[in-house]
């Protein structure tokens, strides 16, 4: 592995099914993010962890759980998807020097219906 | 609340020059950065700013006014592949980054 992974590239799922989005990181950063990218919206941020066995809560949480187990993990679970949640998932990690920047997944493209 | 703008969509020629402006209000100001993502792929890092002034990088530099809650993104000698959406983040108070929307760079030849 170089960098950070996701799995799965896309999935389609119907109304009210449980998913885990996965992400996975080689680089051994402290930071990991899960952002959603919806068409003329900003990434916006659901859940992060600075680090492992720690989570918080980002600008829309709501629908999503995360975990932290180790450095290089990081899933997010949708328990019951809701069409709403259809959109572009994108996780991330950054480490604690220097400007901090983020580096990101290839993204999952996820389809509620 | 906390927002970042930018203009939507730019277009320009090939060879030319583009500034991307970003204005910012947020909660705090831990640093602005500048993210080229191109269709379909992942954002990727171009530049930070976190003093006022200038940073060059190539054919690519940024510029920063914390006074003003203002950057821009300045790309010289446009090439066709620099066809992509450029995204602005400011790190707030939280050092939690919040984002703009993008600027949709159309480069025609």
């Amino acid at each position: 592995i170089a960098g950070i992974t996701q799995a799965p590239t896309s999935q389609i799922l119907a109304a009210g099914r449980r998913m885990t989005l996965r992400c996975t990181q080689d680089m051994r950063h402290n930071a990991m993010y899960w952002y959603r990218q919806d068409l003329g919206l900003g990434l916006r941020l659901i859940h992060y962890s600075n680090t492992a066995g720690t989570t918080g809560k980002g600008e829309v949480p709501d629908g999503y759980s995360v975990s932290r187990a180790n450095t290089d993990d990081f899933p997010l679970t949708l328990a019951s998807a809701v069409p709403s949640q259809t959109s572009v998932y994108f996780c991330a990690s950054s480490d604690d020097e220097g400007s901090g920047e983020q580096f990101f997944g290839p993204g999952t493209r996820l389809t509620v219906l | 609340g906390q927002n970042i703008d930018q203009p939507t969509e730019m277009t320009a020629t090939e060879g030319a020059i583009v500034q991307i402006n970003c204005t910012y209000q947020t909660s705090g100001f831990n640093g602005l950065f500048w993210y080229q993502q191109h269709a379909g792929e992942a954002p990727t890092f171009l530049s930070y700013n976190v003093l006022d002034g200038l940073e060059e990088k190539g054919r690519f530099s940024s510029f920063l006014s914390r006074s003003k809650g203002y950057s821009y993104l300045l790309l010289k000698e446009l090439q066709m592949k620099d066809s992509a959406s450029y995204l602005c983040a400011v790190k707030d108070s939280n050092y939690q980054l919040i984002w703009g929307a993008g600027t949709k760079l159309i480069i025609k030849p």
